[in-house]
């Protein structure tokens, strides 16, 4: 079945600091990809979505390509700020039918002034 | 504002009791979806409902029961029959029609069972 896999966390970096979270994804066909972000105590919210290959989504300066040829969706961010502190969570909706997202395990963020 | 809303925020329970968590939606949204996150965790889905009067089970169905007699109302009940129910619980919504359309998440409940 469809999957998503995550780098594993908790990463902490320094305010301004480049962001890379990677996703990797297995799925039939070409998915919907996703980025979700949740703040502590809070509901997930999206952040970036791309529906087809070579698509880029960006929100608030965060930003991921669909590489169809890697199957990865890479979460991205030149500058990050201590508001960043978050989990983050890949997802893909496969095009096989009306589905729930599947998610990977959530990348915990961790952004120190 | 068109949102989903999740109540109560925190839930208290004796162990054996049964506990229904609600969510509401007013965002005209065809299906409905129910995760669990425990520390630290993913999500796991539980129950998910694509219309009104239909719901599939997800991955860890088991202990859990819901109900979709409306379109903006999907509440989860909780049974004795979770072995383990203390959790965090997230509703979410989305328009059924294409695999291009995100998922939109309430504010979550949390269980606590003593």
């Amino acid at each position: 079945g469809d999957s998503v896999t995550q780098m594993e966390g908790p990463v902490t970096l320094s305010e301004e600091a480049f962001l890379t979270i990677n996703c990797t994804y297995t799925a039939t066909g070409y998915p919907s990809l996703f980025w979700y972000v949740q703040y502590p105590g809070e509901g997930l919210q999206l952040l970036l979505k791309a529906t087809k290959a070579d698509d880029k989504g960006s929100n608030k300066g965060f930003e991921a390509t669909y590489r169809k040829e890697t199957t990865s969706f890479h979460l991205e961010k030149g500058s990050v700020q201590v508001s960043d502190s978050a989990v983050y969570f890949c997802a893909l909706r496969g095009r096989t039918g009306n589905t729930p997202l599947v998610f990977g395990k959530g990348t915990r963020l961790s952004v120190i002034a | 504002d068109g949102g989903i809303t999740q109540s109560p925020k925190y839930l208290f329970r004796k162990e054996g009791q049964n506990v229904t968590l609600s969510c509401e939606q007013n965002l005209n949204h065809d299906a409905m979806y129910w995760y669990r996150q425990d520390p630290g965790q993913g999500l796991r889905l539980i129950y998910y409902s694509q219309i009104v009067n239909d719901f599939q089970k997800g991955d860890i169905a088991e202990g859990y029961s819901v109900s979709r007699e409306k379109k903006e109302s999907f509440p989860l009940t909780v049974t004795s029959a979770q072995k383990n129910p203390t959790a965090f619980y997230l509703c979410a919504s989305s328009l059924r029609t294409s695999s291009y359309n995100e998922q939109f998440f309430g504010p979550g409940t949390r269980l606590t069972v003593l």
